[in-house]
């Protein structure tokens, strides 16, 4: 019973190629996150939607475009990837007012 | 939001409290301390938050000082499973209910056997 799933966990690609990771939480929470933990191990935030709409975009640039087709999905679509995009993306979730993020497992982009 | 500082690592032996220190000296008035864990190459995951109290759950307690300009995170029987990078977020709310955390380096807690 995954609380937060993210698909792929591991996704490589070369540069200029645009791919996707989808995220789907069965919380039933109303507020989702995308965030990006670089080689240095840094987490920041990227986004955030509650209830389908963008809350926080965090100055990514436009390559980079979120969609929540609906409140219990946020999917990530990146276009012409490029060699500084390779990261481990987290998406995570939270109930509305809540203070507990949930996240999940990653996905280690790789772009070549 | 608030700065926070931790120390890079610590190390605990396994069954041992691990007290896990963070400084947060320009913390307002309306800013929660919140801390996470992140176990290798895993998600993030919470462990604990409190605003001025302190607060106890099943994975730890929180000790808040009466300033609120430092807190201690407190794993009273640590295992190896808690070998972990923890990270001590201060954060205020957002509009829309989004809580935008921002994770600094945080403290590598390596148990020891």
């Amino acid at each position: 019973d995954t609380a937060v799933s993210q698909t792929p966990k591991y996704l490589v690609t070369q540069m200029g190629n645009d791919k996707s990771i989808k995220c789907e939480q069965n919380l039933g929470h109303d507020t989702m996150y995308w965030y990006k933990q670089d080689s240095k191990k840094f987490l920041k935030i990227m986004f955030s939607y509650n209830n389908k709409e963008l809350i926080i975009n965090e100055t990514v640039p436009n390559r980079f475009s979120p969609k929540s087709p609906d409140k219990a999905h946020l999917n990530l679509h990146i276009n012409s990837l490029e060699l500084g995009d390779s990261a481990v993306y987290f998406c995570a979730s939270s109930r509305p007012r809540g203070r507990e993020q949930y996240f999940g497992p990653g996905t280690r982009l790789t772009v070549t | 939001d608030a700065k926070t500082t931790q120390p890079t690592s610590m190390d605990c032996a396994e069954g041992r409290a691990a007290n896990l220190p963070c400084n947060h000296s320009t913390i307002s008035g309306n800013e929660y301390v919140y801390w996470y864990r992140q176990i290798h190459s895993q998600g993030p995951q919470y462990i604990i938050h409190g605003l001025k109290n302190n607060e106890t759950n099943e994975m730890a307690s929180l000790i808040i000082t009466e300033d609120r300009k430092s807190s201690t995170l407190i794993l009273p029987h640590a295992t190896l499973r808690d070998t972990a990078v923890y990270y001590c977020i201060v954060r205020a709310s957002m509009r829309g209910g989004s809580e935008k955390l921002v994770f600094g380096k945080g403290t590598k807690l390596t148990v020891n056997p």
